[in-house]
């Protein structure tokens, strides 16, 4: 059984620059949720796809968009970097529609950082 | 009211002791409780998990302890080993549409288990 990949690993860029994240879900899950780490804080939600559609939101500018696609992998993408979007983004996906249906299952992350 | 604030924000434990982290809530609408750990340069993982109807549960050296009117709960960890140092993270989450998928996180206990 393969886990959540996400790739990549670690990137760089400057402000204003875009960036694409992707993630592969764990086989049989159809959900995908993302999370934003900061340094030294819990992660916070971002958003969840299911069935390839946005479904739930936390509290993240429009910037912040995503997609699921038909083999329930994932992309997340940020417009116009800013400084603070330098964190771990990590993706997770579930078999079910939120964390109260199931176990969220956490992939290692992408380490963003924005100079 | 969305918040969840964890304490301590460290933890140094010798080998064999007991680890207790804290966590506190606001709003009642949440219904489940997880714990998750976490090692550095990896996501986090499910540690043991609760809901509301349940004041205490335990799987293997971890207990969950859960006190509604005080809307708080606790994780203890019995005979601390090395291998426990990680980071722990207590969640909450409530049911409903608008929040489906979002973990709502504390701000992380960095424990210490030393030989």
């Amino acid at each position: 059984e393969t886990g959540v990949t996400q790739s990549p690993t670690h990137l760089i860029k400057t402000r204003g620059q875009q960036v694409t994240l992707r993630c592969s879900s764990q086989s049989g899950h159809n959900t995908v949720s993302w999370y934003q780490q900061a340094l030294g804080q819990g992660p916070q939600f971002i958003f969840q796809y299911y069935r390839e559609e946005e479904n739930g939101r936390g509290n993240f500018p429009p910037r912040f968009s995503g997609l699921q696609f038909p083999n329930y992998s994932s992309e997340l993408n940020v417009n116009a970097l800013e400084l603070d979007d330098s964190a771990l983004y990590l993706c997770a996906s579930s078999p079910g529609q939120g964390p109260n249906t199931g176990e969220l299952f956490f992939g290692e992350g992408s380490r963003l950082t924005v100079l | 009211q969305q918040q969840v604030k964890q304490s301590p924000q460290s933890l140094i434990v010798q080998k064999g002791g007991i680890s207790i982290i804290n966590c506190a809530y606001e709003n009642t609408a949440f219904d489940y409780f997880p714990w998750y750990q976490q090692f550095p340069g990896k996501g986090p993982a499910l540690l043991i998990a609760i809901r509301p109807d349940v004041s205490e549960k335990k799987e293997g050296r971890f207990t969950i302890s859960f006190n509604k009117s005080a809307k708080q709960f606790s994780l203890h960890i019995m005979d601390s080993q090395p291998g426990d140092s990680a980071t722990y993270f207590c969640a909450a989450s409530m049911r409903g549409s608008s929040n489906t998928g979002k973990l709502i996180f504390g701000q992380g206990t960095t424990l210490q288990v030393k030989p």
